[in-house]
């Protein structure tokens, strides 16, 4: 039972304009989402994260956006750039601290030049 | 600090046999899980350690163990390896198990 979905194996978005990646998640006692990177031969790297208690959280160039009741999140990416080129993973985390965080399956996002 | 460390990076080993696989926490780290990462599976949860006691395992068959030692550091074991288990071993370490993770580059494992 897939509990953290990000139904989108793949992405192409031009350089230049806003990648919008989507995830979707089933259980409502998660409150805590966390957004990673990765790159080939690389271990994942943490990007940025949203409490449930806020629907936005803004670094830079990237914004995380969450709608709770859709349980519905997504990763803005403006503007886009070669360098973004990477899988990215959706990661959620429970109330209960002792549990463990449970990550989708990733995106390839390609940036075309 | 220095990062999170994997040794080996690769190994080739042949169904049937064992292998261990070693994560060197950040320093001060307490919490170290272990993910496996295959094509189109993204990253599943093997099991994480906190303080030397197992305190969260995923659906993984008893051929996966793990432990931690007293200085944080964190090894995994498989037995009796199936192609299956080819993939890319991720270790992540945080203070306590809450929130960012770090990741370690990982260890490829091909089961031949």
């Amino acid at each position: 039972d897939q509990q953290v979905k990000q139904n989108s194996p793949s992405l192409s978005v031009q350089e230049g304009r806003i990648s919008i990646l989507n995830c979707d998640y089933t259980n409502s006692m998660f409150d805590y989402f966390l957004w990673y990177k990765k790159y080939p031969a690389e271990g994942p790297t943490f990007l940025i994260s949203i409490s449930s208690i806020k629907d936005k959280n803004e670094d830079g160039r990237f914004t995380v956006f969450l709608n709770k009741s859709a349980k519905h999140l997504s990763l803005h990416i403006v503007p886009s750039q070669p360098g973004d080129s990477a899988v990215y993973f959706c990661a959620a985390s429970p109330l209960n601290r002792d549990d463990k965080i449970i990550f989708g399956k990733g995106t390839r996002l390609h940036i075309l030049p | 600090k220095a990062g999170v460390t994997q040794t080996p990076r690769y190994l080739i080993k042949t169904r049937g046999q064992q292998v261990t696989l070693s994560c060197s926490p950040i320093s001060g780290h307490r919490s170290v899980s272990w993910y496996q990462q295959t094509p189109g599976q993204g990253l599943q949860f093997l099991f994480e350690y906190f303080s030397e006691t197992q305190r969260n395992k995923g659906n993984f068959p008893g051929r996966f163990s793990g432990r931690q030692f007293s200085n944080s550091r964190s090894e995994m074991n498989v037995s009796t390896l199936e192609l299956g288990d080819s993939a890319l071993y991720l270790c992540a370490s945080s203070p306590s198990g809450f929130g960012e993770q770090y990741f370690g580059p990982g260890t490829r494992l091909t089961v031949t």
